[in-house]
């Protein structure tokens, strides 16, 4: 099996900051890879996938970046309602694996 | 507009079973395959299953293989999870959720549309 780590586990910033998550898959998963965003009690949201697509309606200063095993995801300027945990998950093999997430909350 | 609506969560003793469904509205239901992903209280998400748009191929979890089993009803557009043997650990929010794209495979593309998840406890 496929296995996802994320660092950091946690991230405290304020509005404003610019904001890198890592994402490392255990083996190449070349660029099969999405980033979700999910807030308290509530379903997650794909924001990026294969790597670096942002999904249609998603705001541009999300970006995804990475290939084979080691992914980013940059949020550039963070608002107020990016304050959530955000998963990766390789879609490169089953069993589909997501990460262990990122929880972002306010500094 | 494109939905999904999961139902028949509750309380059930360990050893039962249960099965959930997930209602689709808004698309065409039987174009796309569908995954079951769960989310135990406090803690990460959890793949369990996938089903092909035409329900011939699938893929579990080993967390789940042999006990719980996927199915779908293209004519009513529903999903299924049969869950038997339910443990403690089985207690999450379970959700359903749509590939992204149309297609035999079931893999390169993500879950694009999710429900609200369905709650099951598992407890005596």
């Amino acid at each position: 099996d496929i296995q996802m780590t994320q660092s950091p586990s946690f991230l405290s910033a304020s509005v404003g900051d610019r904001v890198t998550i890592t994402c490392r898959a255990s083996q190449d998963i070349h660029t099969y890879l999405a980033w979700y965003q999910q807030e308290p009690g509530k379903a997650p949201k794909v924001l990026i996938y294969g790597a670096s697509t942002l999904k249609s309606g998603v705001p541009s200063r999300f970006s995804g970046s990475g290939s084979g095993t080691t992914f980013t995801l940059t949020i550039s300027s963070l608002q107020p309602e990016d304050f959530a945990t955000y998963y990766c998950q390789q879609i490169h093999a089953y069993p589909l694996t997501f990460g262990p997430g990122t929880k972002l909350d306010f500094k | 507009q494109v939905q999904l609506v999961e139902s028949g969560g509750g309380v059930v003793q360990p050893g039962r079973s249960l099965r959930i469904s997930c209602a689709a509205s808004g698309f065409i239901f039987g174009n796309y395959a569908m995954f079951w992903v769960r989310q135990a209280p406090g803690k990460g998400l959890e793949w369990l299953a996938v089903l092909s748009y035409d329900g011939n191929y699938k893929h579990y979890a080993d967390s789940v293989k042999g006990r719980f089993t996927i199915s779908r009803d293209n004519s009513n557009s529903t999903l299924y999870l049969q869950m038997n043997s339910l443990r403690a650990e089985d207690t999450a929010v379970y959700y359903c959720a749509r590939r992204s794209n149309t297609g035999i495979t079931l893999l390169w593309d993500p879950m694009d549309v999710w429900g609200q998840g369905t709650t099951v406890a598992v407890s005596s």
